[in-house]
């Protein structure tokens, strides 16, 4: 059974880093072909698409977040890091991480965490 | 950038009616996307992948199609648990952007 769960500090102030935790089970990242990827949304909004990291410690990125965005993972321990650097009220939103599955270079997101909210406020 | 449009943006529809939601790619993503289901208060669920193929457990009302740059998600026979928001999302190289969604509410 594969269940990804998100953790961080609920609220934190302006040009401070956010740091984020996903802890998932049912999965390794040892294995070819699998990745964890963060996506947020703000409250009463769509789906941003934020970065991911693969398997192979392949790592992609928001271009337009990229500066200040820092993925790693602890394959031992099955969790995936997530830092925002320099945060502002715009980054006030829920944040998923799901996990990427890769077939034949066809991709999905096929299970995701429940979220947890952020709010940014000084 | 690829970008992702989806409409319509938001639907009324009754039980047991058909409905198609469509997501336009602005370059060619060679079937690399995938639809969600997302209900109020809940993390978005995979329905569709590689733009035909059902994940596992979605029942089979939910079907998808397209190619190239025009892609499709149609829902036959709709019933009560299906109203909630829908997004398509591209993997054609990032970023891989969302469309920006469909909230199916009752009629």
């Amino acid at each position: 059974q594969v269940t990804l769960k998100e953790s961080g500090p609920g609220i934190l102030q302006p040009s401070q880093t956010l740091s984020l935790t996903c802890s998932f089970s049912g999965f390794s990242l040892s294995t070819s072909n699998m990745g964890v990827g963060w996506i947020r949304q703000p409250s009463g909004k769509g789906l941003e698409w934020l970065l991911h990291i693969l398997w192979n410690d392949s790592k992609y990125y928001n271009p337009a977040l990229k500066s200040r965005l820092t993925i790693s993972k602890d394959t031992y321990n099955n969790q995936v890091f997530l830092k925002i650097a320099n945060v502002d009220t715009a980054d006030t939103a829920t944040y998923y991480c799901a996990r990427i599955t890769e077939g034949r270079g066809l991709y999905a997101m096929d299970y995701w965490g429940q979220g947890t909210s952020v709010t940014v406020s000084s | 950038d690829i970008q992702m449009t989806q409409s319509p943006a938001s639907l009324s529809v009754s039980v047991g009616e058909t409905v198609t939601i469509t997501c336009r790619a602005s370059e060619n993503i060679y079937s690399n996307l995938a639809w969600y289901q997302q209900k109020q208060g809940k993390s978005p669920q995979l329905l569709v992948y590689a733009a035909t193929n059902l994940a596992d457990g979605v029942p089979s009302r939910f079907s998808g199609s397209g190619s190239g740059t025009q892609y499709s998600l149609k829902i036959n026979s709709l019933q009560s648990e299906d109203f909630g928001s829908y997004y398509c999302q591209h993997f054609w190289g990032t970023p891989w952007t969302f469309g920006g969604g469909t909230k199916l509410e009752i009629k």
